[in-house]
């Protein structure tokens, strides 16, 4: 059974960093594009980052682009997302999502429970 | 940018109904089109791919239609495990959802 479990969310200020991590088990990790998928309160779904098979290819929503960094390890079954200098549009629950194959952008077949994160001074 | 206009954002039906969604692309999408569903407090489950392909496990009264800009979701015979919140997503250039349709009882 696939499972996805989202960690590392949390109350940051504006300007703040925060490292979300992804575990990954039930598959075999390095097969598969990996994604992050945002919804803020009371909005809908946010593509927000996406990586390719070994990792060597990111790619961002302009929203977040030169603020937040995608990263994996394949030898850890893990997705990684570094966030840097947040803001307050930053707010919301932190999905992380798998792929069906190698394309990043979708559609994507799993999904964690997500992990919140919350700017405010 | 694609963006996803899905229509209706709310709407009220009673178990046994049949329900249709409309998501309409602002360009040709071809066929690059998925369907979620996402309860309270849960993550989205992926329900159909390729506007129209249903996903493994998912119930067969759910279906998917169209291509180019203009797709449905139908659900047949509304159960009352489907009262949740419905988003389609293009993934032909980059990835964009709708803005979600509630589905409540009525």
């Amino acid at each position: 059974e696939v499972q996805l479990l989202e960690s590392g969310g949390g109350l940051v200020q504006p300007g703040g960093s925060l490292r979300l991590s992804c575990a990954a088990s039930g598959f075999t990790f390095s097969g598969y594009a990996m994604t992050w998928v945002r919804r803020a309160p009371g909005k809908g779904l946010e593509w927000v980052s996406g990586i390719s098979l070994s990792g060597a290819s990111p790619y961002y929503a302009d929203s977040v682009k030169g603020r937040l960094t995608i990263s994996r390890d394949n030898s850890k079954n893990t997705l990684y997302l570094q966030m840097n200098s947040l803001r307050a549009e930053d707010t919301a629950e932190y999905y992380c999502a798998k792929g069906t194959g190698s394309y990043v952008y979708g559609p994507f077949d799993s999904w964690g429970q997500g992990t919140l994160v919350t700017v405010s001074s | 940018d694609i963006q996803m206009t899905q229509s209706p954002s709310t709407l009220s039906a009673s178990v046994g109904d049949r329900v249709t969604i409309t998501c309409r692309a602002s360009q040709n999408i071809s066929t690059w089109l998925a369907w979620y569903q996402q309860k309270p407090g849960k993550a989205p489950n992926l329900l159909i791919y390729k506007a129209s392909y249903l996903e493994s496990g998912v119930p067969s009264r759910f279906s998917g239609s169209g291509s180019g800009t203009e797709f449905t979701l139908t659900i047949s015979s509304l159960q009352p495990d489907d009262f949740a919140t419905y988003y389609c997503q293009q993934y032909d250039t980059y990835s964009t959802f709708g803005h979600g349709t509630k589905v409540d009882i009525k």
